[in-house]
């Protein structure tokens, strides 16, 4: 079966500060991969999705950015952090020809 | 553009009662469309969803939604409340373009579960 992890569970880093969230596939070949915000109290935001290695687009601009280093991991990362930054990442994925969509445990990011 | 709306932030049934939770779209075509239960600092769980076919779709957990396409809705429905169903409940649909195939959420219901 297949599974998704994310890592780290809980983050808490200072304003301008790098970041690296990671999250890695099992059982499964080619998925499509996403991240997504969820700020307190509302829903969720797409910010990139992958459909292969290297493919990354970004649905929204700002100081974070994507990469796809291999068939089953995305790393979601930023040169420096802002406050508004602060949020739950989730990590998704799905079968190449599939649309439903299968979240990962989440990171909680805080920005001091 | 493709939106969704869930018009209840939130809602507070006691245990056995029975559950409804709204969801509107708004969408150029059927869309595919999803329910998804989250719990406190947790992911999101897939609780049903619904492609093509018989418009009443059943789910894990003695959830069911109906596809009303006069309606634009999807609502989510479960006969008999348990208190471990507190959690916050979102609707999304998808894909928004074969080249995207991302999900549109709705901003979620919280539910409460009252003895």
């Amino acid at each position: 079966s297949q599974t998704i992890h994310q890592w780290p569970a809980t983050l808490v880093q200072p304003v301008g500060s790098p970041l690296s969230l990671e999250c890695t596939v099992e059982g499964t070949s080619n998925p499509n991969l996403y991240w997504y915000r969820q700020a307190a109290g509302r829903g969720l935001q797409l910010l990139f999705y992958s459909v292969g290695i290297g493919q990354i687009s970004s649905e929204v601009p700002q100081n974070l950015s994507a990469s796809r280093p291999q068939d089953r991991q995305f790393i979601l990362s930023s040169k420096k952090l802002l406050l508004s930054d602060s949020g739950f990442y989730l990590c998704a994925w799905s079968g190449a020809l599939q649309e439903t969509q299968y979240f990962g445990p989440g990171t909680r990011l805080l920005v001091l | 553009a493709q939106s969704v709306t869930q018009p209840d932030i939130h809602i507070t049934v006691s245990e056995g009662a029975s559950l409804e939770l709204r969801c509107n779209y708004s969408y150029g075509a059927t869309p595919y469309l999803f329910w998804y239960v989250q719990s406190p600092g947790q992911g999101l769980q897939l609780l049903l969803k619904y492609f093509s076919g018989d418009t009443l779709v059943q789910g894990i957990k003695g959830f069911e939604a109906e596809f009303k396409r006069s309606q634009s809705s999807f609502n989510l429905r479960k006969p008999s409340v348990h208190w471990s169903d507190a959690a916050e409940y979102f609707c999304a649909v998808g894909p928004m373009d074969t080249g995207r195939r991302a999900l549109t959420f709705g901003s979620g219901t919280r539910l409460q579960v009252q003895p």
